[in-house]
């Protein structure tokens, strides 16, 4: 897939537990962040986003949480499941541009 | 409703030769967006287009790309003349509005031999 080459950190969890995915974000003015998962051979699938007038957002089985003060963002996957074994990415943009910066990824394994 | 498609979905050509890609976005997604990533390096932006117009094209990297969306639906990003640089996965993304979500394609995986 496209991740040949990149060395992306990778997070191994047993199916039924919850896994954390963390990102280190660049920008104090970004207002807005993403989390995509991608799949082998597949494009980025938006999965949640949250505002930056917001600290926390739930989704079915996802959470997302953020801090500004520390430019911090995870995103929390309850009962990991094999078929979320994929490279997640988070990205920031800033309100006025429509850019998304995007982070180096992570690369969730789950085990049976 | 159909997603956000991308031809082809590999191409592989020769340094010095011209390709074209092209991106198909939601219907009635007005904001169209090229991102690439090379090997190695993180997902990074190119250019956006609102309906027909270049919004922002700070990310294109040179004058050996061109990307145009005549009449706003579909858009085709030129490569020409390829260099070896240029190889890595092409997406395109498209949204209803600028600070709504972008939905992306499966990318194109161009490779300059």
């Amino acid at each position: 897939g496209e991740s040949v080459g990149l060395h992306l950190p990778t997070l191994s969890v047993q199916e039924g537990d919850n896994s954390i995915i963390n990102c280190a974000y660049s920008n104090s003015a970004s207002d807005y962040f993403i989390w995509y998962k991608q799949e082998s051979g597949k494009g980025p699938q938006f999965i949640i986003d949250i505002r930056s007038n917001m600290d926390k957002r739930q989704g079915q089985r996802v959470t997302v949480l953020l801090n500004k003060t520390v430019k911090h963002l995870s995103l929390q996957i309850a009962a990991t499941q094999p078929g979320d074994s994929a490279v997640y990415f988070c990205a920031e943009n800033t309100s006025g541009t429509y850019k998304y910066i995007f982070g180096t990824g992570t690369r969730l394994k789950v085990l049976a | 409703e159909a997603g956000v498609t991308q031809f082809p979905s590999h191409s592989v050509i020769e340094k010095g030769q011209t390709v074209t890609l092209r991106c198909d976005p939601i219907s009635g997604h007005d904001n169209l967006y090229w991102y690439r990533r090379v090997m190695g390096k993180e997902i990074k932006f190119l250019l956006h287009f609102v309906k027909e117009s270049k919004q922002d094209e700070s990310g294109m990297p040179n004058n050996r790309f061109l990307a145009e969306r005549t009449g706003g639906t579909y858009s085709t990003l030129k490569v020409q003349p390829a260099e070896l640089e240029d190889s890595g996965v092409y997406f395109c993304a498209s949204s209803l509005q600028g600070n709504q979500p972008q939905h992306f394609g499966d990318g194109t995986r161009l490779s300059i031999l």
